[in-house]
């Protein structure tokens, strides 16, 4: 089975713009994660998606919002980058019934 | 109160040795699952093993195995005969409840480095 993609790998904004991350889940998966990852604030949970809706939420601002398709792929979109939006997304899939979850490569976004 | 609490910020084995990383966590939820995770510095999260609340043995997954002590609330990770290849970033990480919601709360990471 093929693992977590997420596109892009790297990405390069300037403060102010907005961005999209794409992640597709394992095939099968019907939840996906996405996850920070900063060396300051370390990995902090941005919210998970079931069956296209938004089960579960972490402690981020309004200009974080994502979606899940019917297909389970997830995107995530952050408006009106900031500096400190830098980070590595990781996003993670899960099937309904087992405990772990598997994630992708990651996506490293810079702001400049 | 941080919930993961990883004591280690670097540690460093001899190649063939084994190493311990240890977790400690808070929570008041009866129902858990605690997991440990490698992240090598190509940057992506390998899951290791995992271990649930009510389960009554250690975990074991080959060479990693999981020294659970739950009134001690801890979760260490144990990894024998240590390899070059295990030189990365490893994180404890915790679910509370049922299931139902799959946030995972991590650890701050140990740095683990094996020498030859």
């Amino acid at each position: 089975k093929a693992g977590v993609t997420q596109t892009p790998r790297y990405l390069i904004k300037t403060r102010g713009q907005q961005v999209t991350l794409s992640c597709s889940p394992i095939s099968g998966h019907r939840s996906v994660s996405w996850y920070q990852q900063t060396p300051g604030q370390g990995l902090q949970f941005l919210f998970e998606y079931f069956s296209e809706t938004q089960r579960n939420k972490g402690n981020f601002p309004g200009r974080f919002s994502g979606r899940q398709f019917s297909n389970s792929r997830s995107e995530m979109n952050v408006s009106t980058l900031e500096l400190g939006d830098s980070a590595l997304y990781l996003c993670a899939s899960s099937p309904d019934s087992l405990y772990e979850q598997y994630f992708g490569p990651g996506t490293r976004l810079t702001v400049t | 109160a941080q919930k993961i609490t990883q004591t280690q910020p670097g540690m460093f084995v001899q190649e063939k040795e084994a190493v311990t990383l240890d977790c400690t966590y808070d929570t008041s939820d009866p129902s858990y699952g605690l997991f440990w995770y490698k992240q090598p510095s190509s940057g992506e999260m390998i899951f290791l093993i995992y271990q649930g609340s009510y389960d009554q043995q250690n975990a074991t997954e080959g060479r990693y195995s999981l020294n659970f002590q739950k009134a001690r609330k801890s979760a260490n990770l144990v990894i024998s005969a240590s390899q070059l290849g295990d030189s990365a970033m490893y994180f404890c990480a915790m679910r509370e409840g049922d299931g139902s919601a799959r946030q995972l709360t991590f650890g701050s990471g140990t740095q683990l480095t094996v020498l030859p």
